[in-house]
């Protein structure tokens, strides 16, 4: 399935570089979503942007900072993380309407930090 | 109360056997229901939304109480590829993002 796409899937890096993870979705949706996932953990909503304004930050460290330059894309840019945020982030998108419709999760990057 | 409660299970079941996961929710304002499954390491998948007068889809049937306010997910003759978290999932009412629950572990074993 390549409706929402997450690059890259794989990343490692150490506390100290800047990277950014990728979302794109090719579902014609209005709503996109940040989630975080630590190992046996629940879903952790991070960020959610509504055509392309950000409708929630829940309360996340600034040391993530999302981007979304338009309703197909979504960007989450990392700088200086700590050990505890090794998890794999998952990027979801939605039609309009944030509790109505159904989410449509990407494969994720599942980041390691050093 | 939490807005989205599991049983974390494990539910370990034999091939064949017919299982069934509840959830309850505490925002009686909530108007979408939907089950996810999620496998080891991957992505949450939909499985099935959950409609007002209960909808079936192969062996799976989903169902909603409004007045108690629980969904629950009944899988008929489990198979081994049934085996994965199968995750609750409501909206928080008004326009909010859906509320994901800690989900269900299934195991279904040979």
């Amino acid at each position: 399935e390549t409706g929402v796409t997450q690059t890259p899937r794989h990343l490692v890096m150490g506390m100290t570089n800047k990277k950014s993870l990728k979302c794109e979705q090719h579902l014609g949706h209005n709503a996109m979503y940040w989630y975080k996932q630590s190992a046996k953990k629940p879903l952790e909503l991070m960020f959610v942007y509504n055509f392309k304004e950000q409708t929630e930050n829940n309360s996340v460290p600034s040391r993530f900072s999302p981007e979304c330059p338009n309703s197909s894309h979504l960007f989450l840019h990392l700088h200086t993380l700590q050990p505890e945020d090794s998890a794999l982030y998952l990027c979801a998108s939605s039609q309009g309407g944030l509790g109505t419709y159904e989410q449509y999760f990407g494969p994720g990057t599942r980041l390691t930090v050093t | 109360r939490k807005e989205v409660e599991q049983d974390p299970g494990p539910f370990n079941v034999p091939e064949g056997a017919t299982v069934a996961f509840n959830c309850t929710y505490s925002n009686s304002a909530s108007q979408s229901f939907f089950w996810y499954r999620q496998d080891c390491r991957k992505e949450p998948k939909l499985l099935m939304s959950v409609y007002s007068s209960g909808n079936e889809d192969g062996r799976f049937t989903a169902q909603l109480n409004r007045a108690s306010q629980y969904i629950s997910l009944l899988i008929r003759d489990s198979k081994l590829s049934d085996s994965a978290t199968y995750l609750c999932v409501v909206n928080g009412g008004g326009n909010t993002p859906l509320v994901f629950g800690k989900g269900t572990r299934l195991s279904v074993i040979a």
